[in-house]
Parts: structure tokens; sequence; C-alpha cells
């Protein structure tokens, strides 16, 4: 059974601090995908990943298919940047997402 | 990128009633859609997971007779809650996916309050 562990739970920064939220799994993956959630609810997509590091605009996701691991990186961050970060990994030959706890992200003026 | 849609986006119903939740691909043919649920302050639970023309699959501790997932064509997909009673309040999110490999796609989520 694949487990999806998220770090930290909570996170508070200022406006401009970069920041880092990690994802460890404990099994093979074919995909590991970031996802953000608004207070709203709504769930958008923001990376997915099999290997390497992918870079949308300020944000930066990497993943270590050895150790296991993937980290999202927000640089330059903003309040509009405040909402619940998650992972999910699809273990291989699954098709379900695993979802890690969530990061709650939120980011003072 | 894809959009996928969900209608309504919020409902408020009587206990006993039931009610039809649509998730939609707009732009691209979806042939696996997933449902969740979401409880307040918890992860996104995989609840089934429907390929169209065929059967759903249900997760463990789902009931199947409860909650009816219709995938009748590639881009929509029903799920009816069955005699609504206020346990089933919840944050419900379908999500797309147009083949093996390929990423999900979100709704944006219907939030079923049950009276």
């Amino acid at each position: 059974k694949n487990e999806v562990e998220q770090s930290p739970q909570n996170l508070t920064a200022q406006e401009g601090e970069f920041i880092t939220i990690n994802c460890s799994y404990s099994v093979g993956i074919s995909a590991l995908h970031w996802l953000q959630q608004h207070p709203g609810g709504g769930i958008v997509s923001l990376f997915m990943l099999s290997s390497g590091k992918k870079k949308h605009g300020r944000l930066i996701a990497t993943i270590n298919i050895q150790e296991k691991h993937s980290s999202l990186h927000i640089t330059a961050s903003h309040p509009r940047d405040s909402a619940v970060y998650i992972c999910a990994a699809v273990a291989v030959g699954a098709r379900q997402l695993t979802f890690g706890s969530g990061t709650q992200l939120t980011v003072l003026p | 990128g894809a959009v996928v849609s969900q209608h309504p986006s919020w409902v408020i119903c009587k206990s006993g009633t039931s009610v039809k939740i649509e998730c939609r691909s707009l732009d691209f043919q979806a042939t696996t859609m997933f449902w969740y649920r979401q409880f307040p302050k918890q992860s996104l639970m995989l609840m089934a997971t429907s390929n169209e023309g065929s059967k759903a699959t249900y997760e463990q501790g789902v009931e199947k007779d409860k909650f009816l997932i219709n995938h009748a064509s590639l881009t929509l997909s029903t799920l009816t809650v069955t005699s609504a009673h206020p346990e089933d309040s919840s944050f419900y999110i379908c999500s797309a996916s147009g083949g093996r490999g390929d990423t999900q796609y979100f709704g944006p989520g219907t939030r079923l309050t049950v009276l």
C-alpha cells in the first residue's frame, strides 16, 4: 500500500519568501501530482511529474525517484498563493491517486 | 488546459431525497472519471472509478447502491446520492483522465448539504 506523507502540515510565510513543501511516498510510482485547493474547495492541478523538474511561473516541482521524494517550491510568494497544497502519487500499475494530507500555506502581506 | 465542470456547484436537500451531480469534460474525451469526497479539514477520498461504457469500480466501504455512478459517454459521468442523509453532507469532486498515464483534471467540486 502506497503511503504519501507531506510536510509541513501548516506553513505561514511573509510575502516574498521562498517556500518549500515536501512530499515522500513509500512505493514505486508512475507519476506524482501537485494540486492546489483554494478555500472554496476547487482543485487545480499544478504539475504532474515522473522525473526531474518542472517549472511554471513562480512554481517549481522536483522529484527524486531513488529517494521517493518530491518538493514543491514557490518563489517570491504572494498572499494569493495561500491555499492547501496536496501531493498525490500514482503507484506503478495503478490509476488511482493516493493523496497526502495537504499543506495549508498562508502568505501574509 | 483541459477543463472539467461539475453541476451543481452546491445543493441543499432534505433527508431522504436523491441528488444527482454531473461531471463533464469540456474539451477532451475522458475514458476514465474518478469520484472523490472530502470532509472538512481532510484529504480527498476516492469513492469510485468509472470507465466509459462499463460499471464503476467502488472503493471498499462505499455503498454502490447508495452512490450510483453512470458514465454513459466520454464527456459525462453522473453521481447520484440516493436517499441522502445528513451524514452524506460533504464536498464531492470528480476528476477526468483521457487515458493511461494522462494527468487527472479536477472539477470544481459540489458541496452537498443534507438537512
